[in-house]
């Protein structure tokens, strides 16, 4: 079946650091990527996708590039700031494109001034 | 606002009992899904809609628990006999249905089964 696997967090960095987080998937075909993330006391917001192999998804300053040679999307942004402290989830969608989500476990990020 | 929203957003009830949950998607989306969260899990897919037809459900979905779409806009998920087991975060999500669509997540239902 398919899964996700994050790296376990919390991940804890000073502004401006550089963010990386890993993601590697297990799926059949060629599944869409996603990188949701929540914030304390609200719901999943979708941070960015990727459809195809070597596409990039990006917003806010986060990347990931969709790697089927490694099975990887791993979310990165050159400058974290406080305000992105949240727990941040990988998700794939199998490659009919009308199927459910599967999720990892999430990993929260903790950025200190 | 326009979101996804659900409620109640916070819910306590006693081994034993049954609730019900609400969740209204976004005007005009046809699917709508229903996830589960536990602590330090990410969220697990339980079943979704395409307009008021159930057309998938997961094997989390016990036969305790029952999902309705009535007339293809807010949907209900119900649990009876709640289990402490069944403590979780719901989720519910909407989308429009299309290919390669994205899906809009509303703020959650915490459950608290005592």
């Amino acid at each position: 079946g398919n899964s996700v696997t994050q790296m376990e967090g919390p991940v804890t960095l000073s502004e401006e650091a550089f963010l990386t987080i890993n993601c590697t998937y297990t799926a059949t075909g060629y599944p869409s990527l996603f990188w949701y993330v929540q914030y304390p006391g609200e719901g999943l917001q979708l941070l960015l996708k990727a459809t195809k192999a070597d596409d990039k998804g990006s917003n806010k300053g986060f990347e990931a590039t969709y790697r089927k040679e490694t099975t990887s999307f791993h979310l990165e942004k050159g400058s974290v700031q406080v305000s992105d402290s949240a727990v941040y989830f990988c998700a794939l969608r199998a490659d009919s494109g009308y199927s459910t989500l599967t999720f990892g476990k999430g990993t929260m990020l903790l950025v200190s001034p | 606002d326009t979101g996804v929203s659900q409620d109640p957003r916070h819910k306590i009830t006693k081994r034993g009992q049954n609730v019900t949950f609400r969740c209204d998607p976004i005007s005009e989306h046809n699917r709508l899904y229903w996830y589960r969260q536990t602590l330090g899990q990410g969220p697990e897919f339980l079943t979704y809609f395409q307009n008021e037809a159930q057309l998938e459900k997961s094997r989390l979905l016990s036969d305790r628990f029952s999902a309705e779409r009535p007339k293809g806009s807010f949907s209900t998920l119900e649990i009876q006999r709640t289990e402490q087991g069944d403590s979780a975060m719901y989720l519910c999500a909407s989308s429009t249905g299309q290919r390669l669509d994205t899906q809009y997540f509303g703020p959650g239902t915490r459950l608290t089964v005592l």
